[in-house]
């Protein structure tokens, strides 16, 4: 069975300073990994993925995640917060193209300006 | 505009009754999904079809019932059996070459 954790329930970041949102996972095979955003009351927005390659992913908005095998980590970062970066994080993962996404349990980000 | 649309946005349903959300896709995607989510939790997966009249259980199935006669639709029945109802529900499609699944806005259903 593939699953994702995410260890922070909250986290607090200054505008301007960096961000990161902590992602680990397990799957069989290689893994697919994803990113997205959810702002309150909305579906959630694709940031990122990690398919294969360069394991150094840049996506929307600024971000950016880093695939770490040995780790079994994705973490999700941004140089320089900006307030209106404040929303729930998921991070997900799947075991083949095409095959259902498991999800972690969100992050929710709070930049204070 | 190509995307997923999910219908109604709110609704309310009273004890005991079956509810239908809507959810329809022009996207051409083949795979569909059905993830509810609770306050505080993550998204947990009910249904998902990866092809026309063929569907999966995801982890929560109990209490929902889904259909796919056609490539772009997509509805999730809430049944009397399902306890505890209330919650946001999102559809979701995708195509394997592109890995990302796409999300409608979600529906918020409401026991009263």
């Amino acid at each position: 069975a593939q699953s994702v954790a995410q260890p922070e329930d909250q986290v607090n970041v200054a505008e301007g300073n960096p961000l990161t949102v902590k992602c680990t996972y397990s799957v069989s095979g290689n893994p697919y990994l994803f990113w997205y955003v959810q702002y309150p009351n909305r579906g959630l927005q694709f940031l990122l993925k990690y398919i294969t390659g360069d394991n150094l992913v840049k996506g929307s908005y600024g971000f950016e995640a880093e695939f770490n095998k040995s780790q079994t980590s994705f973490h999700l970062k941004k140089p320089s917060a900006l307030v209106s970066d404040s929303a729930l994080y998921f991070c997900a993962v799947s075991g083949a193209a095409g095959n259902k996404l498991t999800f972690g349990g969100g992050t929710r980000v709070l930049v204070k300006p | 505009d190509g995307g997923i649309t999910q219908s109604p946005k709110y609704l309310f349903r009273k004890e005991g009754q079956n509810v239908t959300l809507s959810c329809e896709q022009n996207l051409n995607h083949d795979a569909m999904y059905w993830y509810r989510q609770d306050p505080g939790q993550g998204l947990r997966l009910i249904y998902y079809s990866q092809i026309v009249n063929d569907f999966q259980k995801g982890d929560i199935a109990e209490g929902y019932s889904v259909s796919r006669e056609k490539k772009e639709s997509f509805p999730l029945t809430v049944t009397s059996a399902q306890k505890n109802p209330t919650a946001f529900y999102l559809c979701a499609s995708s195509i394997p070459q592109r890995f990302e699944a796409f999300f409608g806005q979600g529906t918020r259903l409401t026991v009263v």
